[in-house]
């Protein structure tokens, strides 16, 4: 079956300190992996994609993200965050049709001053 | 400005009632899409249109039912034969061509009354 798991629903850093968001995946054909963020009540955001081609991208807003086949992982990384990245967090799995897309569930970012 | 347009943003429905939620797009995008949100549940695909005058059904039709009548255009009717409608609601489009970036409207809350 396909799915997306992202394992942490909630995660609170402190501003200035670095961090990941997980996200496992499992998909039939060749994946191709996005991540977005959505602000309360807002739409959501594209962050960064992957496709093909180097298995770590940036993305926006200094974040970046690595793409393991081989853990079916596609982990979301940042070394500094910010007060204004507190939002929730999705990763999503498609298909050639880019807009067919299975999220996962999400994970709330707390930033602590 | 380019963009996708929801509204009402906001939706009160008694049941029993039929409600069309309405998503207008200026990107000149071939391919819409309507997802619905719930709290710790992620995205679900509920239909989508890659061509004016035809859509398919995503993981979630039942009880919905939608039109495509012209490119820009893709309303959603939430029916009354679905069973727990009160959700959040997002429109997406994207050129429909492989890698190109889904946008996301800004969503429409619908709460049955």
């Amino acid at each position: 079956a396909q799915s997306v798991t992202q394992p942490d629903i909630h995660i609170t850093v402190s501003e200035g300190a670095s961090l990941e968001l997980r996200c496992n995946y499992s998909y039939g054909a060749t994946p191709y992996l996005f991540w977005y963020v959505q602000s309360p009540g807002q739409g959501l955001q594209l962050l960064l994609k992957y496709f093909s081609g180097d298995t770590l991208v940036q993305g926006i807003k200094g974040f970046e993200a690595e793409f393991k086949r081989s853990q079916s992982s596609f982990n979301l990384r940042k070394p500094s965050v910010h007060w204004s990245d507190a939002a929730e967090y999705f990763c999503a799995v498609g298909g050639s049709n880019t807009g067919k897309l299975i999220f996962g569930q999400g994970t709330t970012l707390q930033v602590k001053p | 400005d380019g963009g996708i347009t929801q509204s009402p943003k906001y939706l009160f429905r008694k049941e029993g009632q039929n409600v069309t939620l309405s998503c207008e797009q200026n990107l000149n995008h071939d391919a819409m899409y309507w997802y619905r949100q719930d709290p710790g549940q992620g995205l679900r695909l509920i239909y989508y249109s890659q061509i004016v005058n035809d859509f398919q059904k995503g993981d979630i039709a039942e009880g919905y039912s939608v039109s495509r009548e012209k490119k820009e255009s893709f309303p959603l009717t939430v029916t009354s034969a679905q069973k727990n409608p009160t959700a959040f609601y997002l429109c997406a489009s994207s050129s429909g061509n492989f890698g190109n970036t889904i946008y996301f409207g800004e969503g429409s809350w619908l709460t049955v009354v």
